[in-house]
């Protein structure tokens, strides 16, 4: 079975810009969470989607937005992008959206440079 | 709010020595707490979890923790590192009957000397 894709693997973009990231989690699999990872604020959990519809959010400002697909798939947004916004972007995967443990399959990220 | 405390960001081990790396949360209720390795340019592996039952886990690669509720501590040991253990670590802790969100510590970059 695939893992969790996620597209690109790397992006530079200037500061101003916006960005979409893209993720399609592992086939059957009907949550998506992201995270944020950066050196000085370590992983930080932006968003999780569940049936397309957004279950839980991060303290990110609103420049930071998701959707999901019916497919599951996952899209993030972030608009009028910041030096502080280069990070690597994680998405994670799994069956459902809560209830007992529900193990998270993470992707490899989307490294995000802004300059 | 859940969080989680790792100290010391880099840690230096002798190849064949113990590696220990602590964890400690802060929680009301019990949690669900997990250890992620995360390699250069590569996304979080599982490397063991605890959600409930037997408090010592045994994990891949060797790896165990054990979940101690009076000390709020999920340390993670393995008996004798090896060059492949370089990597960084990552405590995270989550809640039963919630959501998936997992709150992270800052990690721990483990660095093995041959």
């Amino acid at each position: 079975k695939a893992g969790v894709t996620q597209t690109p693997r790397y992006l530079i973009k200037t500061r101003g810009q916006q960005v979409t990231l893209s993720c399609s989690p592992i086939s059957g699999h009907r949550s998506v969470s992201w995270y944020q990872q950066t050196p000085g604020q370590g992983l930080q959990f932006l968003f999780e989607y569940f049936s397309e519809t957004q279950r839980n959010k991060g303290n990110f400002p609103g420049r930071f937005s998701g959707r999901q697909f019916s497919n599951s798939r996952s899209e993030m947004n972030v608009s009028t992008l910041e030096l502080g916004d280069s990070a690597l972007y994680l998405c994670a995967s799994s069956l459902r959206a809560s209830g007992n443990y529900n193990e998270q399959f993470f992707g490899p990220g989307t490294r995000l440079t802004v300059l | 709010a859940q969080s989680v405390t790792q100290l010391g960001s880099h840690v230096s081990v002798s190849e064949g020595a113990l590696v220990l790396l602590r964890c400690n949360y802060s929680s009301s209720v019990p949690p669900y707490l997990f250890w992620y390795v995360q390699y250069p340019n590569q996304g979080l592996q599982l490397l063991l979890k605890y959600t409930t039952g037997a408090t010592l886990v045994k994990g891949i690669n060797g790896f165990e923790a054990e979940f101690k509720k009076s000390e709020t501590s999920f340390h993670l040991t393995k008996p004798s590192a090896h060059m492949s253990d370089a990597a960084e670590y990552f405590c995270a802790v989550t809640y039963p009957g919630g959501n998936n969100r997992l709150a992270f510590g800052k990690g721990n970059q483990v660095v093995v000397i041959p």
